[in-house]
């Protein structure tokens, strides 16, 4: 079945340049979160959005990150001025959210590599 | 948070079972332990939750001790495939019905021909 996805895959930045990270979650998945893993580290948690409000998002690491979800459904995240600290692997997961099913399931991650 | 250590590597041969330890001896008596794992280059993947009872499913076995302040991920029969890193995890209340996952750096299991 279609899982969470993310694109790009991969993505080069110059330095101060604006980039924009996409996320389409499991269909009918209330919940979707963020999280960002540099390298050799486990992932860490960012912000997170029931249906389009974001509930928390004390773990965006500056002003420059910011994510929206509009419609509930896909979310983006955007990285305003990129900053060479920003370099790493952007996850992205979904759960079905009540019941005990919340299960987060995750995207492949998109890979930023800011030079 | 609570806090969870587990090796930083383990090794195990093809075929036979993996046992992954964990300590997580501050958790709270509401709080479950989840186990992902994350293969080279791939987002993490869920395996298997627990909250005091021993859990199995079509991927693992979670044992976890009386006292919750440990548990032990058993996988079965290791293939190749297995090789990747793993996570222990007691998840943190975000309010309402949702939680964050709080990863450490998970032990790298290799699994040997």
């Amino acid at each position: 079945g279609a899982g969470v996805s993310q694109s790009p895959r991969y993505k080069v930045a110059k330095r101060g340049q604006d980039v924009a990270l996409r996320c389409d979650p499991i269909s009918g998945h209330v919940s979707l979160f963020w999280y960002q893993q540099a390298l050799g580290q486990g992932p860490e948690f960012l912000t997170y959005f029931q249906n389009e409000a974001q509930l928390d998002k004390s773990g965006l690491p500056s002003d420059r990150f910011f994510a929206e979800r509009p419609e509930g459904s896909v979310s983006t995240l955007k990285i305003q001025r990129t900053q060479q600290e920003d370099s790493a692997v952007y996850l992205c997961a979904s759960s079905l959210q009540t019941g005990g099913r919340e299960t987060q399931y995750f995207g492949p991650g998109t890979r930023l590599l800011v030079l | 948070d609570a806090k969870t250590t587990q090796p930083t590597s383990m090794d195990c041969a093809e075929g036979r079972a993996a046992n992954l330890p964990c300590n997580h001896s501050t958790i709270s008596g509401n709080e479950y332990v989840y186990w992902y794992r994350q293969i080279h280059s791939q987002g993490p993947q869920y395996i298997i939750h627990g909250l005091k009872n021993n859990e199995t499913n079509e991927m693992a076995s979670l044992i976890i001790t009386e006292d919750r302040k440990s548990s032990t991920l058993i996988l079965p029969h290791a293939t190749l495939r297995d090789t990747a890193v793993y996570y222990c995890i007691v998840r943190v209340a975000l309010g309402g019905s949702n939680y964050k996952l709080t990863f450490g750096k998970g032990t790298l299991l290799t699994v040997n021909p």
